[in-house]
């Protein structure tokens, strides 16, 4: 089945400095692949989705940024990170078409 | 644009009363639509989703959504509220042929004994 894996678990970063966030599936190929910002009040905030390499669409202009180098790898990173990067961020993807999301366990970002 | 509303970010009842989330989406074309669970301290569990046939929909838990295209509604209900059901709960769509999946404010649904 599939599975996603995402890290770091928790990230602790000062204003300023570069963020680099991993995803990686196993159990599938070309997924479709998702980066969401889960904050309170705010449910799931999509930011990019890829539809396969090098194929990224942006969601919300914001201070982020997306790539997937390989078929089965998404990175999202910052040049800079601001305070209000702070949040939870989601890895996921479906099955298929009407298929649920999976996720990954999700990196708590912390900017100070 | 494709967009998602849930009325309400936070609804409570008493215990053994109907539970009603309200979700409604904006497109001409119904999409594939979903409902997520969010348990405290948990990632997220799909409850049900539709995607094609009955527009009644049962999911986990004893949970059920019904599509109503002429409301563009996908409202989830209970029929009789436990306190295990005290969730955070999210509405979901995926435009019909396209890629991005987009997701509700979420519910925050509580549980009064």
């Amino acid at each position: 089945s599939q599975t996603i894996h995402q890290w770091p678990a928790t990230l602790v970063q000062p204003v300023g400095s570069p963020l680099s966030l991993e995803c990686t599936v196993e159990g599938t190929s070309n997924p479709n692949l998702y980066w969401y910002r889960q904050a309170a009040g705010r449910g799931l905030q999509l930011l990019f989705y890829s539809v396969g390499i090098g194929q990224i669409s942006s969601e919300v202009p914001q201070n982020l940024s997306a790539s997937r180098p390989q078929d089965r790898q998404f990175i999202l990173s910052s040049k800079k990170l601001l305070l209000s990067d702070s949040g939870f961020y989601l890895c996921a993807s479906p099955r298929g078409q009407g298929e649920k999301l999976f996720f990954g366990s999700g990196t708590q970002l912390s900017v100070l | 644009a494709q967009s998602v509303t849930q009325l309400g970010s936070h609804v409570s009842v008493s215990e053994g009363a109907l539970v009603l989330l309200r979700c409604n989406y904006s497109s001409s074309v119904p999409p594939y639509l979903f409902w997520y669970v969010q348990y405290p301290n948990q990632g997220l569990q799909l409850l049900l989703k539709y995607t094609t046939g009955a527009t009644l929909v049962k999911g986990i838990n004893g949970f059920e959504a019904e599509f109503k295209k002429s409301e563009t509604s996908f409202h989830l209900t209970k029929p009789s509220a436990h306190m295990s059901d005290a969730a955070e709960y999210f509405c979901a769509v995926r435009p019909r042929g396209a890629s991005k999946i987009i997701f509700g404010s979420g519910t925050r649904l509580s549980i009064r004994p």
